[in-house]
């Protein structure tokens, strides 16, 4: 079964950019995974899907501000022209054989 | 649009048991598998159990296996999850999710809170 390490905070002021990573375990880097947002005191929300190719496609209403990119075993979530609803926690999510696996989450702080 | 609305929450004492429906409209339930992921307080996301379109098959996390039973409905556009033998570790939020077939998950509902406490 695939793991997923993300860090645990990431920060950066108004206005700048920031890239958040998740990375597959050995043995399953070829795997796609999703990337979800969680504002505080709300329900998760999907932002895309991304692929170990680098190609991704953002779920509906998701800003062009957020995009992906991957790298070996390590996915990336890209976020420009950050804004204050940004602050958020970010989850990878990956599967395997039905079941299905989250990283720990980033937590992003906009300065 | 889709929308996904849990129910059945609240404070149950260990070792009893807990009903959850997530009702589905905007899109067409029959086809889509469905999940249920869970969130303890403070903590990330932990994937709970998934059921295929037609609920001829159905997968859990080790954590629940035995004790949670996944089923739904499709004329009735219903997801349930049926909560046994609950512990103090199982208080969390329970969101229902949408997820295409054998991909990632693609909506999230908005969750309910299931506490198991004396």
């Amino acid at each position: 079964q695939p793991v997923l390490t993300q860090s645990s905070s990431a920060s950066a002021s108004l206005g700048s950019s920031v890239k958040l990573t998740c990375t597959l375990s050995s043995g399953h880097s070829t795997y796609i995974i999703a990337w979800h947002q969680q504002q505080p005191g709300k329900a998760p929300r999907y932002l895309m899907k991304l692929e170990g190719s680098g190609s991704y496609n953002q779920g509906s209403g998701v800003p062009d501000r957020f995009s992906g990119s991957s790298s070996g075993a390590d996915r990336y979530l890209s976020i420009s022209n950050l804004q204050s609803e940004d602050e958020a926690d970010y989850y990878c999510e990956t599967w395997d054989s039905n079941t299905h696996v989250f990283g720990s989450g980033t937590k992003v702080t906009v300065l | 649009q889709v929308q996904l609305v849990e129910s059945g929450g609240g404070v149950v004492q260990p070792g009893r048991s807990l009903r959850l429906s997530c009702a589905a409209s905007g899109f067409s339930f029959s086809s889509y598998a469905m999940h249920w992921v869970r969130q303890a307080p403070g903590k990330g996301l932990e994937w709970v159990t998934v059921i295929s379109y037609d609920g001829s098959n159905k997968y859990y996390a080790d954590s629940v296996k035995g004790r949670f039973t996944i089923s739904r409905d499709n004329p009735k556009n219903t997801l349930y999850l049926q909560m046994n033998s609950l512990r103090a570790e199982d208080t969390a939020i329970y969101y229902c999710a949408r997820g295409p077939q054998n991909l990632h998950i693609d909506y999230w509902g908005q969750g309910t809170l299931v506490t198991v406490s004396s």
